[in-house]
């Protein structure tokens, strides 16, 4: 069966330091992957999505970035973290080709700039 | 472009009354449409979805049929427990090929014992 983990689960960071959100996937090959944010008390904010290794698309602009080195990792960046980029953040992965496939998601990683 | 918008809450009920969370959507095509659940300080779980026009999706006692006349997607359960407390996300996938989903803004519900 398909598993995501999501890490770390929380957060805190000063303002102005880098950050890396890790999510990998396993048993299933080339899945699309994307990048959620959840701010407090708001709806989902698609950041990013990806349907293979290194093709990314970004849906915000922003101090933010990801990469996919590997068929099922996904990685959420940023050089320098701002008050704003503070919220839940929810790694996800669907299966390619078929649009009634649903996303199933990590346990999302809460991040606190301070 | 596409978008979802559900009913704001929260929603406050009692335990086994009747919920009806609306959701209603605007989209080119034929999209899919899904019902989220949300459990404090976890990830999104799929509550149930719906393909084409007139489905009806269900799950632990959760229903939503898709009306295309309508543009509407609304949950239903007829006897809520506390432990549906959560927030629910209803949600449309895109028909590009990356096939995203769009979400609503989430409705909180609130079940009092």
């Amino acid at each position: 069966s398909q598993t995501i983990h999501q890490w770390p689960a929380t957060l805190v960071q000063p303002v102005g330091s880098p950050l890396s959100l890790e999510c990998t996937v396993e048993g299933t090959s080339n899945p699309n992957l994307y990048w959620y944010r959840q701010a407090a008390g708001r709806g989902l904010q698609l950041l990013f999505y990806s349907v293979g290794i290194g093709q990314i698309s970004s849906e915000v602009p922003q101090n933010l970035s990801a990469s996919r080195p590997q068929d099922r990792q996904f990685i959420l960046s940023s050089k320098k973290l701002l008050l704003s980029d503070s919220g839940f953040y929810l790694c996800a992965w669907s299966v390619p080709g078929a649009n009634n496939s649903p996303l199933h998601f990590g346990n999302g990683t809460r991040l606190t700039v301070t | 472009g596409d978008s979802v918008t559900q009913m704001e809450g929260p929603v406050t009920l009692s335990e086994e009354a009747f919920l009806t969370i609306n959701c209603t959507y605007t989209a080119t095509g034929y999209p899919s449409l899904f019902w989220y659940v949300q459990y404090p300080g976890e990830g999104l779980q799929l509550l149930l979805k719906a393909t084409k026009a007139d489905d009806k999706g269900s799950n632990k006692g959760f229903e939503a049929t898709y009306r295309k006349e309508t543009t509407s997607f609304h949950l239903e359960k007829g006897s809520v427990q506390v432990s549906d407390s959560a927030v629910y996300f209803c949600a449309l996938s895109g028909v590009d090929s990356s096939y995203k989903l769009i979400f609503g803004s989430g409705t909180r519900l609130l079940v009092r014992p």
